[in-house]
């Protein structure tokens, strides 16, 4: 089992770009989540999807959108890319029989500028 | 809205210290408890898990914390930390039945051999 995966691992944009963050999961998971990591502030929820089908918003939506394309698949994206979307971002998983223990890919690190 | 906080930002020990985290969280219903570990470049690992009974929860790698509702606390502690325990540290709450995940701002912890 690869777990969560990600790509890109790097990227680079310029202001006004857009961009799209892939993240997969092979654990059968219902539940998925985007997250961004800056420095001093921990993990701050983005989006999350519950099951195939529904979205939700977290503590920091603006500027993103995402698709849960199927159980497999979540991604999320940038419309237009500003510097203070420059953050790692991680993707994760997890189910009820575990108590929505959280399962977290390796991450892509964006910078824009 | 719940919220979690981390009293140490940054704590550097000398091998063999023992080691004490601090994790406070405001909600008064029912949680589950994390403690997650991210070593230098790594993703986010889960180090131990807190959801019912025994208060005192041991995980990975010789950790253990202790759940304390009256102050709604979930203290880290390890008797004698290694260089390789190097890494920051992030206690992380799942309130209720959601999933909505909310993540202390991590404390950095800094071994030193």
């Amino acid at each position: 089992n690869a777990g969560v995966t990600q790509t890109p691992k790097f990227q680079v944009l310029k202001t006004g770009q857009s961009m799209t963050l892939q993240c997969a999961q092979d654990m059968n998971h219902n539940s998925m989540y985007w997250y961004r990591q800056d420095p001093g502030m921990g993990l701050r929820l983005i989006y999350y999807s519950a099951s195939e089908g529904t979205t939700d918003k977290g503590e920091v939506p603006n500027g993103y959108n995402v698709s849960r394309l199927n159980k497999r698949e979540f991604s999320l994206r940038l419309e237009s890319a500003a510097p203070s979307q420059t953050s790692v971002y991680f993707c994760a998983s997890s189910e009820i029989r575990s108590s929505y223990e959280q399962y977290f890919g390796p991450g892509t690190r964006l910078t824009v500028t | 809205a719940q919220s979690v906080s981390q009293h140490n930002h940054h704590v550097i020990l000398s091998e063999a210290a023992s080691l004490e985290l601090g994790c406070n969280y405001s909600y008064g219903g029912t949680v589950n408890l994390f403690w997650y570990v991210q070593y230098p470049g790594q993703h986010l690992q889960l180090l131990l898990k807190y959801f019912s009974g025994d208060p005192l929860v041991k995980g990975i790698k010789g950790f253990e914390a202790e759940f304390i509702k009256s102050k709604f606390s979930f203290n880290l502690r390890k008797p004698s930390v290694q260089w390789s325990d190097t890494a920051e540290y992030f206690c992380a709450v799942n309130a209720g039945y959601g999933q909505n995940f909310v993540f202390g701002p991590g404390t950095r912890l800094s071994v030193l051999p």
